[in-house]
């Protein structure tokens, strides 16, 4: 079945740019996300990118997608202590919102 | 702004007992799911729900499970009855769109087994 994996953690310094990586195998992969978590809520959808993309930016965020290698990157510019959560990597194949996802990557902020 | 709500926070419950976990979706959105994720573990994909009947489900979505939107504004998971592997937290998520991913999650419910 389809997998999708991620590293478990990143530590970096507040305003240093974090960059989380993500791979997946589905190669009928129609969207990728990413989702935020942090303590005690629920996932938040970040962003997503429809998979006829190559990048997509949005105001700190930018996604790089590289359909070729399955590889999904999601880069935080100017990172702070707020960013500091639990960054899922999710893909949808044709069934619609019927996600696969990573197993997340905890991003630590240090001041 | 508007939000999934999901209740109980926390159930705790014996081996072999009926539970309902209950979700309150945004108001105006169509397409409802249940993900869970087992500790330690992915969050994984349980059903999808849109007009009143089950659209998809994986294979962990057994028997056992049911859902139900039982009025307007409720949407139920059931577990008939309970084993140890069940113990997770169950995400609810609704949408307006059924293919986009744009899924809002509530905070979960956490299921203790024992």
């Amino acid at each position: 079945g389809e997998d999708v994996e991620q590293s478990l953690f990143l530590s970096v310094r507040e305003g240093d740019s974090s960059v989380i990586n993500c791979t997946y195998t589905d190669s009928s992969s129609t969207y990728l996300y990413w989702y935020k978590q942090e303590p005690g809520a629920g996932l938040q959808l970040l962003t997503y990118i429809f998979s006829n993309m190559d990048m997509k930016q949005d105001q700190r965020l930018t996604v790089l997608l590289n359909k070729k290698d399955k590889h999904l990157s999601l880069r935080i510019a100017d990172t702070q202590t707020g960013d500091s959560a639990i960054y899922f990597c999710a893909e949808s194949g044709n069934a619609g919102n019927m996600l696969t996802f990573g197993g997340g990557t905890r991003l630590m902020v240090k001041p | 702004e508007p939000e999934v709500t999901q209740t109980p926070s926390h159930q705790v419950t014996q081996m072999g007992q009926e539970v309902i976990l209950r979700c309150v979706p945004i108001s105006n959105h169509l397409y409802f799911y249940w993900y869970r994720q087992i500790l330690g573990q992915k969050v994984e994909f349980l059903v999808s729900f849109y007009n009143n009947e089950i659209s998809e489900k994986s294979e962990i979505f057994d028997d056992q499970f049911s859902v139900e939107r039982p009025d307007g504004s409720n949407f139920t998971l059931k577990i008939r009855s309970t084993k140890l592997e069940d113990s997770a937290m169950y995400f609810c998520a609704s949408s307006d769109k059924g293919y986009t991913g744009e899924l809002f999650f509530g905070e979960g419910s956490r299921l203790t087994v024992l």
